[in-house]
């Protein structure tokens, strides 16, 4: 196990509605990342928080949004779902920004929008 | 734009081994990471690469040219556990990871 873990494990939701998910980091790791992967995927990158702050996004409209809390957990939320929304949303936590550290994953959130 | 393959998927023999391979074209390069994902899983780090050559880490090995935009990973003395996807990906300019497809091996007994 990799000490990142996320809540909850699945998820229901319904076209329209909101959902928040929630990531621990691993202990001394300051920086997270969410990820999101459909199915047959690889993981795309959604945005990344160092120190409490976003410091990179990627290819994701404004209804996607996040924190960073000062304990370095986080929040991932997602408003007006869209049915392609329905993915595994992984969170990944790293030692230190721009560093050679890997990132260590969460067992992620499956989220299913009807 | 920024583009990372991979084989769809291999499939390989118990004990045999079997090379993975990873073409990229990013904007910048800081690094190239191997992970291993099991179905219904979350990717598990296997091997980094930021300079040109060999990286061998027990039965898993991976490789990187810079110059090629290339990488393989190498699994010896393949074992029925190693059936798995294998995601390369390449953190750009922006320290961002960009993510291959990913790789499904199927190991035959």
């Amino acid at each position: 196990e990799t000490g990142v873990t996320q809540s909850p494990t699945h998820l229901i939701k319904t076209r329209g509605q909101q959902v928040t998910l929630r990531c621990s980091s691993q202990s001394g790791h300051n920086t997270v990342s969410w990820y999101q992967q459909a199915l047959g995927q690889g993981p795309q990158f959604i945005f990344q928080y160092y120190r409490e702050e976003e410091n990179g996004r990627g290819n994701f409209p404004p209804r996607f949004s996040g924190l960073q809390f000062p304990n370095y957990s986080s929040e991932l939320n997602v408003n007006a779902l869209e049915l392609d929304d329905s993915a595994l949303y992984l969170c990944a936590s790293s030692g230190r920004q721009g560093a050679r550290y890997e990132q260590y994953f969460g067992p992620g959130t499956r989220l299913t929008v009807t | 734009g920024q583009n990372i393959d991979q084989p769809t998927e291999m499939t390989a023999t118990e004990g045999a081994i079997v090379q993975i391979n990873c073409t990229y074209q990013t904007s910048g390069f800081n690094g190239l990471f191997w992970y291993q994902q099991h179905a219904g899983e979350a990717p598990t780090f296997l091997s980094y690469n930021v300079l040109d050559g060999l990286e061998e880490k027990g039965r898993f090995s991976s490789f990187l040219s810079r110059s090629k935009g290339y990488s393989y990973l190498l699994l010896k003395e393949l074992q029925m556990k190693d059936s798995a996807s294998y995601l390369c990906a390449v953190r750009d300019s922006n320290y961002q990871l960009i993510w291959g497809a990913g790789t499904k091996l199927i190991i035959k007994p």
